[in-house]
């Protein structure tokens, strides 16, 4: 299995514009986390999916951020309009997640994607 | 969830044995131990998880004392490519809709030299 997938690794873009950021889970993989790493914040849970359906999104920002799952392998983190506050490393991580996913599930995670907001 | 406190940074030599305790008094019975590892420019790695007494596999040992109020990750002989950020996690086992979540701290950034 190649791991979870994220695209693109990196992304300029400048204030205003929109950014979609995009996940595929590992195969079989019921659960999809979104989070967003600094140096100052760490690393934060912005949103939870189970069975394709939003658990927990109250570390979502702001409205700017929106997050899906059209299908069971495949998720957009949509950012819009940018900020320069935006940027960041955003990683997408999945697990197993059977009978509705538990905090202490394996997470694995994507090798991220490096966001800079101008 | 319990808060954990583990220290900012250690330095290490290739071939030592290096522990790295966490501690998290406020520990509930619920809560599990996990640990990730993560390299540069890569997302979080698991690589144990307990919730008393010792746990080992192929890459670590964590150690939980009876009170479970901390634990130690223990890497074997380390090596330059151990270097990376290892963060201990503390959380209760539950759904994600009922409160268990896992929260990632600023970890403790081990490097190793030659």
């Amino acid at each position: 299995d190649a791991g979870v997938i994220q695209s693109p690794r990196h992304e300029v873009t400048e204030m205003g514009q929109e950014v979609t950021l995009r996940c595929k889970l590992i195969s079989g993989h019921n659960s999809l986390f979104w989070y967003r790493q600094t140096m100052m914040r760490g690393l934060e849970l912005l949103i939870y999916f189970n069975n394709n359906v939003p658990i927990d999104d109250s570390g979502m920002p702001e409205d700017r951020f929106s997050a899906k799952m059209p299908n069971a392998s495949f998720s957009t983190l949509k950012i819009q309009p940018s900020e320069p506050r935006d940027s960041a490393v955003y990683f997408c991580a999945s697990s197993l997640g059977t009978s509705g996913g538990q905090s202490t599930d394996t997470q694995y995670f994507g090798p991220g994607t490096r966001l800079t907001v101008l | 969830l319990a808060k954990t406190t583990q220290p900012i940074s250690m330095d290490s030599y290739e071939g030592q044995e290096v522990n790295i305790t966490c501690s998290h008094n406020n520990i509930a019975t619920n809560d599990y131990i996990t640990w990730y590892q993560q390299f540069p420019s890569q997302g979080p790695r698991f690589i144990i998880q307990g919730y008393k007494t010792k746990v080992t596999n192929e890459v670590a040992s964590l150690f939980i004392p009876a009170d479970r109020k901390s634990s130690t990750l223990s890497l074997p002989r380390v090596s330059l490519s151990d270097t990376a950020v290892y963060y201990c996690l503390v959380s209760e086992r539950a759904h994600y809709n009922q409160g268990g979540k896992l929260i990632f701290g600023q970890g403790t950034e081990l490097s190793v030299k030659p």
